[in-house]
Order: C-alpha cells, then sequence, then structure tokens
C-alpha cells in the first residue's frame, strides 16, 4: 500500500515568512509524528499525535512551531516567522499505534526546508 | 528523557568485512529499539529492530543484540557490500513520550 507521503518536497522562502507542510500518514495509523533532522545530523523529535488524545508538543523548539491533525488523518506543521536556523528536512513518519508490537515507525520523503 | 549515544560517527570497511555499531540508551523503562539506514537524500528505512523481551535478533546479513542490564544494544552487518553504505541511526522508545529517541548516527562506507 501507499507509505507515508509529505509536501511540498522542497521549500524556499524568505525570513520572516510563515511556511505550512502537509503530512499524509499510512491508511490505518493512529499515530503520527513530526521530527526535524538538521544538516547531517540525527533526527530531533518535534510532536506526535495519538488518535484523538492530546498531542505531545514537548519537542517543539519555540512558540513558532505549531501542529495540527485534522480528522485523525493528515497533519499540518506550521513555522510562522521563519528564522534561518530553521532550514532542515521535516520528516513525518506514522506508526498504527503505540502499544507493544504496533510502534513500528514509516518515515516519508520529507520535506526540505530552506529559510533565506 | 531518554538520552541515546551512538559510535563510531564513521566507520569505513572493506567490502566482505563486518561493521558493528554500538549504542547506550539511558531510560531503563525503554523497550523497543529499532535501527534505520538512511541513504543521501532519501527517508530513514527501517532495518531491524529488537524488543526488550529479546536479546539478539538476525534478518540474513543483519543482526542486533540487547544487553538490559548495561543499557546498550549493536548493530552487526556480516560480508558488507558497497550498496551497505550509508548513515545508520539507532534509536530507543521514549516511554515518557512514547516517541523515538534517535542516536546522531554512523556513517558506514563499505570500500569496494
Amino acid at each position: 500500500g501507499a507509505g507515508v507521503s509529505q509536501s511540498p518536497s522542497n521549500k524556499v522562502t524568505e525570513k520572516g515568512k510563515d511556511v505550512e507542510l502537509r503530512c499524509d500518514p499510512i491508511s490505518g495509523h493512529t499515530a503520527l509524528y513530526w521530527y526535524r533532522q538538521s544538516l547531517g545530523q540525527g533526527l530531533e523529535f518535534l510532536i506526535y499525535f495519538q488518535g484523538n488524545s492530546a498531542p505531545d508538543k514537548s519537542g517543539l523548539p519555540s512558540d513558532r512551531f505549531s501542529a495540527e491533525r485534522t480528522g485523525g488523518s493528515v497533519s499540518t506543521l506550521t513555522i510562522q516567522r521563519t528564522q534561518q536556523e530553521d532550514s532542515a528536512v521535516y520528516l513525518c513518519a506514522s506508526s498504527l499505534a503505540l502499544s507493544r508490537g504496533l510502534e513500528t515507525q514509516y518515515f516519508g520523503p520529507g520535506t526540505r526546508l530552506l529559510v533565506l | 528523557g531518554e538520552n541515546v549515544e551512538q559510535h563510531p560517527s564513521t566507520l569505513s570497511v572493506q567490502e566482505g568485512d563486518s561493521a558493528v555499531i554500538k549504542c547506550t540508551y539511558s531510560d531503563s523503562a525503554s523497550n523497543y529499539f529499532p535501527w534505520y539506514k538512511q541513504e543521501l537524500g532519501k527517508r530513514p528505512q527501517l532495518i531491524i529492530d529488537i524488543r526488550s523481551n529479546v536479546g539478539e535478533k538476525k534478518d540474513q546479513r543483519i543482526a542486533v543484540t540487547l544487553n538490559k542490564t548495561a543499557k546498550h544494544f549493536s548493530l552487526h552487518i556480516t560480508e558488507t557490500q558497497p550498496e551497505d553504505s550509508a548513515v545508520y541511526f539507532c534509536a530507543a522508545l521514549d516511554t515518557g513520550r512514547r516517541a523515538l529517541t534517535f542516536g546522531s548516527g554512523t556513517r558506514l562506507q563499505v570500500q569496494p
């Protein structure tokens, strides 16, 4: 079946502008995660959603970052007033659930964000 | 929260040799440890994972071992091939957050 998809694949924006990044998880996956990967670095957790529960926002680096997940499926990560240090690849992942045996995360191709 | 350390940061081996990458974690309650392979410009791909009730798991040329007492786990690749060249990430499931905490990655280069 279809894997995790993300759009756009690349985004170039000017400092101070807002951007929206989209993630379509695998159908039927109840858990959705956002990570950030700076050039040559590891993956940094940002936020996750599990079903209808309140999201875990503990990884968001500042209040300029927010995310929502509508209808338990598609998610949008919004970065307001972008800064150059926001330049990175933003990766989305989904898993069936958080329960033991269902927690394997599958990643999307990422959105490469460049803030000029 | 969880902290995962990964070594080495770079590893170069000759084709056919074995490669070993090691990770340590801090949260003794973590119970799920996946390994991802990431080729340049591509998404991370799960290659193997292990849960805390198992000490070792193998899948063809790849194996992972887990030592819960010492809180470390390792990836073993045997008979390496040039197509194994990539960045490998270990991770541990943060039971507090329920999100993965990743190591900093190992760049593996297999010389033909």
